[in-house]
C-alpha cells in the first residue's frame, strides 16, 4: 500500500482559494467515502479538518471544504489566510492489512 | 476536555527498545479506540498501529509486526507503545491520536492527538 498522492506545495494570495488534490487507488479513496485532512503547523500535531470526505469537525472554518471523484479526493481552502499557512495530509481508510493509508503532505504558502 | 498527554523526548542506541506513554484524560478511556502514528523528521504522515482500550486487542502495520507492541494500563488511562530492535529510521516523532465516533461507531479519522514524542535512534 502505497501512500497517497499530493502536490508538495501549493500557494496562494490571501483571500484566493486553492485546492489540494489527493490521489489513491480502487483499494482506498475509490473504495470508501472515509477520506480525512489534517493541518499541522511545524512541530505541532495534526488537526482534524475534514472528515468523511467532505464534513467539518465543530469549530472549524466554513472556508474549508472537501469532495470525492474516483480515486481522488480534494480539500479547498476559500478565502485564504495567513493563518491557513500549514502542512496539509489526506487519509484515507483502505480496509486491508494496512488499514490507514495518509497522503505525502502539501505545504500550504500564502504569498 | 479531552487531553492525550505523552512522555518526553527519548534518545536511544540502534538495537534498543524504547517505551512511549500516552496518558488520555477528560472522557471514559476504554470507550474510544487509541491509535499511533509517526512522522520521521521532514517526511509525511505513517500509521503504526491501534489497540482496543476495552479489551486490549491490537492491530499493526504489517511493517511493524514483530517490533511493535501496544499496550494499555486501564486504572491509570495510559496507553503505551513499545518499538524493539531500533534503527536510525526510527528516529521520528510519534503520536497517539484517538478515533473519532467511539468503539461502538469507530469513524475512521482521528480527532484527538498527543503533542509528540520525539524518538531519536543514533549511536
Amino acid at each position: 500500500q502505497s501512500a497517497l498522492t499530493q502536490p508538495a506545495s501549493v500557494s496562494g494570495s490571501p483571500g484566493q482559494s486553492i485546492t489540494i488534490s489527493c490521489t489513491g487507488t480502487t483499494s482506498d479513496v475509490g473504495s470508501y467515502n472515509l477520506v480525512s485532512w489534517y493541518q499541522q503547523r511545524p512541530g505541532r500535531a495534526p488537526k482534524l479538518m475534514i472528515y468523511e470526505v467532505a464534513k467539518r469537525p465543530s469549530g472549524v472554518s466554513n472556508r474549508f471544504s472537501g469532495s470525492k471523484s474516483g480515486n481522488t479526493a480534494s480539500l479547498t481552502i476559500s478565502g485564504l489566510q495567513a493563518e491557513d499557512e500549514a502542512d496539509y495530509y489526506c487519509c484515507s481508510y483502505t480496509g486491508s492489512t494496512l488499514p490507514y493509508v495518509f497522503g505525502t503532505g502539501t505545504e500550504v504558502t500564502v504569498l | 476536555q479531552v487531553q492525550l498527554v505523552q512522555s518526553g523526548a527519548e534518545a536511544t542506541k540502534p538495537g534498543a527498545s524504547v517505551k512511549v506513554s500516552c496518558k488520555a484524560s477528560g472522557y471514559t478511556f476504554i470507550t474510544y479506540l487509541i491509535h499511533w502514528v509517526r512522522q520521521a523528521p521532514g517526511q509525511g504522515l505513517e500509521w503504526m498501529g491501534v489497540i482496543n482500550p476495552r479489551t486490549g486487542g491490537t492491530k499493526y502495520a504489517p511493517k511493524l509486526q514483530g517490533r511493535v507492541t501496544v499496550t494499555r494500563e486501564t486504572s491509570t488511562s495510559t496507553v503505551y507503545m513499545e518499538l524493539s530492535s531500533l534503527r536510525s529510521e526510527d528516529t521520528a516523532l510519534y503520536f497517539c491520536a484517538r478515533e473519532r465516533g467511539g468503539i461502538a461507531a469507530p469513524a475512521k479519522d482521528f480527532d484527538y492527538w498527543g503533542q509528540g514524542t520525539l524518538v531519536t535512534v543514533s549511536s
